[in-house]
């Protein structure tokens, strides 16, 4: 079973809808969850970080925390088609400072 | 804040050769430094972990003589690809983390062509 897993792209969305993107891990004890966008040929760039369950909104993004499920989402509200890119979950394992990252699911966003 | 460089952005070297790859964080002290790999259409693939003063952890499979890791200051990581081959033609990304930060900040990257 691979450490963190995301739903298999690519997804594809219509201005102005939400892009809802998924990701699960397998180690319980993970503390941190980060959400990174990579756009093609660059390196990743960091979206939002979120420690506890529940939801942290900023902006038009908004990460969904569940450690009991061992889930954490994305959501990506009003998308534009600047929002067309990569989107990496990472999760930060307990007791290191190494992120495992999901394989990413990429996203289009129709104009 | 946070921002992170690399240096160059991209290189193209004849095989054989070494290439030296900087990464530098540029408003705070990077405790720690992360270096990765990424083939096209593929996810990162974490290759060591550099802490300033300290030696490099490598990760299973790779080659600690083959990729040379300095951290020999608080701001400054440098990875040096050694007798580099085809094979080794990547995207190279450090990423760097402060003092009782987890986030980790990603340098611009550096494309290596080895011919």
């Amino acid at each position: 079973q691979k450490e963190v897993e995301q739903n298999s792209g690519p997804l594809s969305v219509p201005e102005g809808a939400i892009a809802s993107l998924n990701c699960t891990y397998s180690d319980r004890g993970s503390q941190s969850f980060f959400w990174y966008r990579q756009y093609s040929g660059k390196s990743p760039e960091l979206i939002m970080f979120i420690y506890s369950n529940g939801d942290k909104e900023d902006g038009r993004f908004t990460a969904q925390l569940n450690k009991a499920s061992q889930y954490v989402s994305l959501l990506i509200r009003d998308s534009q088609p600047s929002d067309s890119a990569t989107y990496l979950c990472a999760v930060n394992l307990a007791n290191d400072y190494k992120l495992s990252f999901g394989a990413g699911t990429t996203v289009t966003v129709r104009a | 804040g946070a921002v992170v460089s690399q240096h160059p952005s991209r290189v193209i070297c004849k095989s054989g050769t070494s290439v030296k790859i900087e990464c530098r964080s540029l408003d705070f002290q990077a405790t720690t430094m992360f270096w990765y790999r990424q083939f096209p259409k593929q996810s990162l693939m974490l290759m060591a972990t550099s802490n300033e003063g300290s030696k490099a952890t490598y990760e299973q499979g790779v080659e600690k003589d083959k990729f040379l890791i300095n951290h020999a200051s608080l701001t400054l990581s440098t990875l040096t690809v050694t007798s580099a081959h085809p094979e080794d033609s990547s995207f190279y990304i450090c990423s760097a983390r402060g003092s009782g930060r987890e986030t980790q900040y990603f340098g611009p990257g550096t494309r290596l062509l080895v011919l």
